[in-house]
């Protein structure tokens, strides 16, 4: 059973566009929600995280939005470049805190043409 | 400041073998979580180590087995190597109930 489900599986978005990446969740007990952005060869990296108690996050240009009477989360990029070229994993857990085992989706591969 | 170290970088075993990755977590961390990351897919959660315990475990054989040593580095063992444990195992360290930072990842080849 997939718990978090990610979508869309891959994205091309123009330079200076904006790629948005949808999650959706079934485990209402799930409280912390990432996103990790991961290069090839690379680790993943915490881009930015939210918790259910608001329902949108900024960082720079990375947003996330949270709707949770719908169970999805959504993460914005706006002006999006190049370097933003990656895959991008949306992550949950019932942690709060984030340090517990994540579930994670099975990732977004954008591409960013100039 | 070093981040999440792992080593080694790749590893080929064959089928029925034994392999063991190290995972240094990053300074002041004392939490170190394993995953799986298949080709293509997102990681999946093995095992969580804390205070040299095995605090949480996803759905992994016990095949599957840790260990976490007082200055909070960390091993992975995996036993009786099957084709399909070939992935990148990744570690992830966290400072109490903070976020998690990944190490590169191992690279495991099983022929």
């Amino acid at each position: 059973q997939q718990q978090v489900k990610q979508s869309p599986q891959s994205l091309i978005v123009q330079k200076g566009g904006i790629s948005i990446i949808n999650c959706a969740y079934e485990n209402t007990a799930f409280d912390y929600f990432p996103w990790y952005q991961q290069f090839p060869g690379k680790g993943p990296a915490l881009l930015i995280a939210i918790r259910p108690d608001v329902s949108e996050k900024k960082e720079g240009r990375f947003t996330i939005s949270f709707n949770k009477s719908a169970k999805q989360f959504s993460l914005h990029i706006m002006d999006s470049q190049p370097g933003d070229s990656a895959t991008y994993f949306c992550a949950a857990t019932d942690s709060g805190g984030g340090a517990d085992g994540l579930t994670f989706g099975k990732g977004t591969h954008l591409i960013i043409q100039p | 400041d070093a981040g999440v170290t792992q080593s080694p970088t790749h590893l080929i075993k064959t089928r029925g073998q034994q392999v063991t990755l190290r995972c240094s977590p990053k300074s002041g961390h004392d939490t170190v979580s394993w995953y799986q990351q298949a080709l293509g897919q997102g990681p999946q959660f093995i095992f969580q180590y804390y205070e040299e315990e095995e605090r949480q475990r996803g759905n992994f054989p016990d095949r599957f087995s840790g260990h976490q040593f007082p200055n909070y580095s960390s091993e992975l063992n995996v036993n009786a190597l099957l084709l399909g444990d070939s992935a990148l195992y990744l570690c992830a360290s966290a400072n109490g109930l903070y976020e998690q930072y990944f190490g590169p990842g191992t690279r495991l080849t099983v022929t």
